[in-house]
């Protein structure tokens, strides 16, 4: 099946810092999302994103399809942007999404 | 707040036992995935049903099964629990079955003792 792989496992950042978080994807895909998980266990959905380019206040992303990579960018961290940040992806045969490893980021004030 | 929700939001049971968690999806929505979130395997989909049908299955053990009624809230059901069971059961909908936003609810955390 696809594979996911996001990178870097583990971020440190000062507060106001930015970071770029990297999801590798191993095969066409129609559907690729971005999840932050925060403390508390909930996922919330930032971006719906299979290719091309989205921003959300101080998150943004990018999907380049035919490479198989998508980028999120967080400016301008909070500590409330703490938490784990998951990339998954369905692959072309149905809807079920595979989800990465998940990069873990600590903002610290 | 997603719009979909999920019951109980915590669960603790022992070895042997049979549970049942619930879903209900966002309004509209004809589709309902369940994932398992565990230490060691990480976020796994389990099984897809659309519109009361089921459309795709994953790792699902055959302990656990799951149906969607004619409202469309669906229910997850794992029996003859074991300790490496616990985890995180996450509810998701989206409008169709075709690529589409899925959109998580809170989850189910269940400890089994």
């Amino acid at each position: 099946g696809i594979q996911v792989e996001q990178s870097p496992p583990d971020l440190i950042l000062q507060e106001g810092a930015n970071s770029t978080l990297r999801c590798n994807f191993s095969d066409s895909v129609n559907n690729l999302q971005w999840f932050h998980q925060n403390p508390w266990g909930q996922l919330i959905n930032l971006f719906y994103i299979p290719s091309g380019t989205k921003q959300n206040g101080r998150l943004s992303a990018t999907t380049v399809a035919t490479e198989r990579y998508s980028l999120l960018y967080i400016s301008s961290s909070q500590t409330t942007d703490s938490g784990v940040y998951f990339c998954a992806v369905d692959d072309r045969y149905g809807n079920k999404l595979v989800f990465g490893a998940g990069t873990i980021l600590r903002v610290k004030s | 707040d997603s719009g979909v929700t999920q019951t109980p939001k915590h669960l603790i049971t022992a070895t042997g036992q049979r549970v049942t968690l619930r879903c209900s999806p966002r309004s509209g929505d004809l589709s309902v995935y369940w994932y398992q979130q565990s230490l060691d395997q990480g976020l796994q989909f389990l099984i897809q049903y659309y519109n009361g049908e089921e459309r795709a299955k994953g790792n699902i053990l055959e302990r656990f099964s799951a149906q969607q009624f004619p409202d469309l809230h669906s229910e997850l059901n794992l029996s003859s629990l074991e300790l490496g069971d616990s985890a995180l059961y996450f509810c998701a909908s989206s409008v169709e079955g075709s690529p589409d936003t899925q959109y998580f609810g809170p989850g189910t955390r269940l400890t089994v003792l």
